[in-house]
């Protein structure tokens, strides 16, 4: 399975930290994407970064990719305590077709 | 607006009950997709239909059923549940190919 995996499984952070998230893929991909997740609820969508691109920014996310060690990172800048959530990424299989996510990242940040 | 609704959103049942859990989307995708998720596995994606009368399987297929007569519909069907497939079920639809997936409100399956 090409699965990624997310790293660290479990961060706790004070409010106005920043938050670091990695992630670890298996094969090669045409684009990298970034979830989130509160609680139970369905995923949204937070960047995508293609596998040509080696960084992007929204807002207070910077996501870096790096196809050589077939990994990523999710930089959550100033991080608040609404930022608490679950964190995914998602890779697509070269023919893309299929989508595959990581085991995710929760991140809980305290007021 | 823009979404992904499905029903029902929590369901219990008896092992071998047949069920489907019904899946639409108002974006005019193309590619549908169901996934479930469990915990300490993440999401995994059970099948996939790139459009209309179009599906595959994804990782995870056994024991699930899917079907795509319209474009907007993607029904996820379990013929024969068992409690193996207790867990959180999203589906998810695409413009075109791997880019940004939206998702449904999730559907909470427990089989007994």
């Amino acid at each position: 399975s090409q699965q990624g995996e997310e790293d660290p499984q479990a961060l706790s952070i004070q409010e106005g930290e920043n938050a670091t998230m990695n992630c670890s893929y298996k094969t090669s991909i045409n684009n990298l994407q970034w979830y989130r997740q509160n609680s139970g609820r369905g995923l949204v969508h937070l960047i995508l970064i293609r596998s040509n691109e080696r960084e992007k920014h929204s807002g207070r996310l910077r996501v870096t990719l790096d196809t050589s060690k077939k990994s990523s990172s999710l930089l959550i800048t100033a991080s608040r305590a609404a930022d608490t959530a679950s964190y995914f990424c998602a890779t697509d299989a070269h023919t893309g077709n299929q989508f595959y996510f990581g085991t995710g990242t929760s991140l809980t940040v305290i007021p | 607006e823009a979404q992904v609704t499905q029903n029902p959103r929590y369901l219990i049942t008896v092992t071998g009950k047949k069920l489907t859990v019904t899946c639409s989307q108002n974006m005019n995708h193309e590619y549908m997709s169901w996934y479930r998720q469990d915990p300490g596995l993440g999401l995994r994606q059970i099948y996939y239909s790139m459009n209309v009368e179009v599906t595959d399987k994804g990782d995870v297929p056994e024991g699930y059923k899917v079907s795509r007569k319209e474009k907007r519909n993607f029904p996820l069907i379990l013929e024969s549940p068992s409690p193996n497939q207790t867990s959180l079920y999203f589906c998810a639809s695409t413009a075109g190919g791997t880019d940004t997936q939206y998702f449904g409100p999730g559907t909470r399956l427990t089989v007994l």
